[in-house]
């Protein structure tokens, strides 16, 4: 069956970067688009851009422009999400998404001093 | 960017009984290819969006046939026959259609009686 399976919760500070790995398995990971989403404590879900696997075009949401780099290791099924200049606002879990369809588990990521 | 707007913000619902759901997006959401890129989730307490119906109506592998999506252009409903105590949880509509950015409604929150 599908998985993607995401690294673990991370803290950082302000001005950091984090970077989030979402390794997939059970089907042919260059075949979906793979996007990443988040989500702030107790708030509804933000899109951040998407990546094709097959070649690795990237699509960013304007918002996330110059701050995020989605990138993926087809050797190893994976894909990953950093986002640079870290604020306090970035605090959330983090989600890739197969092309809609499969989510993983998330990764809460937390910007604290 | 396509604005989604979800109604009600929240529902309680007894047990047994019916539920409808209401979406509406600011563009409609038909594309070229005949497709309108619809997709409704439910986010369980605690854990990740999980898909019910993708493009408008179809039914995501595993899903309870008593869910059902309907709609066309800018107004879209998911539809729970009998609501069953598992349903509880936040239901996010999502277009695909408009990238980037992929945007979600608001959630509703079903709460069972």
């Amino acid at each position: 069956q599908v998985q993607l399976v995401q690294s673990g919760a991370e803290v950082k500070k302000p001005g950091a970067s984090v970077k989030v790995s979402c390794k997939t398995s059970g089907y042919i990971f260059t075949r979906y688009s793979m996007h990443w989403v988040r989500q702030a404590p107790g708030q509804g879900l933000e899109w951040l851009g998407w990546i094709n696997p097959n070649n690795g075009d990237t699509n960013y949401a304007q918002k996330f422009q110059g701050r995020v780099t989605m990138t993926r290791d087809t050797s190893i099924s994976t894909a990953y999400m950093e986002l640079r200049r870290l604020k306090f606002d970035d605090t959330a879990k983090y989600y890739c998404v197969r092309s809609g369809f499969s989510w993983g588990q998330g990764t809460l990521v937390t910007v604290s001093s | 960017d396509i604005v989604m707007t979800q109604t009600p913000l929240s529902l309680s619902v007894t047990p047994g009984q019916p539920a409808s759901l209401f979406c509406k997006s600011s563009q409609s959401l038909l594309q070229s290819d005949g497709k309108t890129y619809l997709y409704w989730y439910l986010q369980k307490s605690g854990q990740s969006p999980q898909l019910l119906i993708y493009e408008v109506s179809s039914r995501f592998s595993g899903v309870p046939d008593r869910f059902s999506g309907s709609g066309s252009g800018t107004d879209f409903t998911l539809e729970i026959s009998r609501v069953e105590a598992e349903d509880a949880g936040v239901y996010y509509c999502m277009q695909g259609m408009h990238l980037p950015p992929w945007t979600f409604g608001q959630g509703t929150k079903v709460e069972i009686k």
